[in-house]
């Protein structure tokens, strides 16, 4: 079954790093996001992205964030300069037309 | 804007019946989808109501009444495995992000 694959499993890195979250979604999906979940508490929608650009974004997602769809297989989530605020699980996920979210297994970011 | 109601937690032994309610106030969506994540990993979809009525998946259904705003997650013969939060989440019409109940944490006891 086709699967959506996230890399690195685990980030680490200092305050004020750049970081690059990497995404392969679901070769037919249409509809790509990120979202987020802090250590013990809920999922929070980030951002979703469709036909090469932001479609809604939420407050979280601030000029500190960007994503790109550098090819036709790649969906990137870059935080620009990191803060401790900012560790968390970060999940990518796809979807097609009407159809359920496919969820990545996440990347583990932990900024120090 | 969407919301979506469920409740934090709860307890079954084993082998027993739990449902997981869901009140939603949203405008037009697809459907109702139903989510597991186990501590650590990733939400793994379960289930999707894009109809009124009854969903069965194995071990697992899915209720959606549109016109009561709810929906519900049947977990039948609960195994030790079952251990997990639950989420519900609305697809909405737009192409917009999918909303996620704050979840509900099932524990199964022997």
């Amino acid at each position: 079954e086709p699967e959506v694959t996230q890399t690195p499993s685990h980030q680490v890195t200092q305050m004020g790093q750049e970081v690059i979250l990497r995404c392969v979604p679901i070769s037919n999906h249409l509809y790509f996001y990120w979202y987020r979940q802090i250590l013990g508490q809920k999922v929070e929608f980030l951002v979703s992205f469709y036909n090469n650009e932001i479609s809604e974004k939420s407050e979280i997602f601030d000029d500190q964030f960007s994503v790109e769809r550098p090819d036709g297989s790649n969906f990137t989530l870059k935080i620009r300069s990191t803060k401790l605020e900012d560790s968390a699980m970060y999940f990518c996920a796809s979807r097609g037309q009407g159809s359920p979210l496919h969820f990545g297994n996440g990347t583990r970011l932990t900024v120090t | 804007g969407q919301s979506l109601e469920q409740p934090s937690e709860v307890t079954a032994v084993e082998g027993a019946i739990v449902q997981i309610n869901c009140t939603y106030q949203t405008s037009g969506f697809y459907g109702l989808s139903w989510y597991q994540q186990h501590d650590g990993g990733a939400p793994t979809f379960l289930s999707y109501n894009a109809l009124d009525g009854l969903e069965e998946t194995g071990r697992f259904s899915s209720f959606l009444s549109r016109s009561d705003s709810y929906g519900y997650l049947l977990l039948q013969e609960l195994q030790m495995k079952d251990s997990a939060s639950y989420f519900c989440a609305v697809l909405p019409y737009s192409w917009g992000k999918l909303q996620f109940g704050a979840g509900t944490q099932v524990v199964v006891t022997p």
